[in-house]
């Protein structure tokens, strides 16, 4: 079975443009999350969806950061315009509702903002 | 507040050798979850295990064993034997609860860098 699937996987930008990640959850996840991952910070939450809805968004840095989750297999992660300290490995999990529930991470987005 | 501390950073050990990751955390909720990932030098997180607060039975998987105790408020991990394709970042997480947490929102720590050396 497939897993969580990122794209692109690598993403080198300049400071100022729009940077777009994308993310495919497992065939029947209804929860999906969005996480950033860096040497200062480790392993943040950004922004969660249950059943394509945004639950939580407490995560997500400023207005340059935003999420969409228009269908129950594509969510698009956005930063606009990009800076050099949006650098990080971004990281999309999907799992099945409830607390008991496993996370199952995609392969991750990595992105350098020159 | 949640919270998941691994006060290790970093561990270094020769093959053969066995290790035990520490994993403390902090909840309010009777009912909880815990997790170990994997994260290995090629990047993805890889699950490990899941042990909810209701089971404090120990669970062992070949080398990988965990030592869930309520009264410590600790989930360590042991590897037994390591070896070199061990060497990985492991994360704990607490699934957080709350009248809001359908989804199941992970506190991590901060991880603990292993190092197996031959």
């Amino acid at each position: 079975d497939a897993g969580v699937i990122q794209s692109p996987r690598h993403e080198v930008t300049e400071m100022g443009q729009e940077v777009t990640l994308r993310c495919k959850p497992i065939s029947g996840h209804n929860s999906l999350f969005w996480y950033r991952q860096t040497m200062m910070r480790g392993l943040e939450l950004l922004i969660y969806f249950n059943n394509n809805v945004p639950i939580d968004d407490s995560g997500m840095p400023e207005d340059r950061f935003s999420a969409k989750m228009p269908n129950a297999s594509f969510s698009t992660l956005k930063i606009q315009p990009s800076e050099p300290r949006d650098s990080a490995v971004y990281f999309c999990a999907s799992k099945l509702d409830g607390r008991r529930e496993t996370q199952y991470f995609g392969p991750g987005t990595r992105l350098l903002v020159l | 507040a949640q919270k998941v501390t691994q006060a290790q950073t970093e561990i270094s050990v020769v093959e053969k050798e066995d290790v035990t990751l520490d994993c403390v955390y902090e909840t309010r909720d009777t009912t909880y979850y815990l997790f170990w990932y994997k994260q290995p030098p090629s990047g993805e997180l890889v699950f490990l295990i899941r042990r909810n607060s209701f089971d404090e039975q120990n669970e062992i998987s070949g080398r990988y064993s965990w030592n869930f105790q309520k009264s410590t408020s600790s989930f360590n991990f042991t590897i037994t034997a390591s070896q070199v394709v061990d060497s990985a970042v492991y994360f704990c997480a607490l699934s957080e609860a709350g009248i809001y947490n359908q989804g199941g929102k992970l506190i991590f720590g901060q991880g603990t860098e292993l190092s197996v050396k031959p």
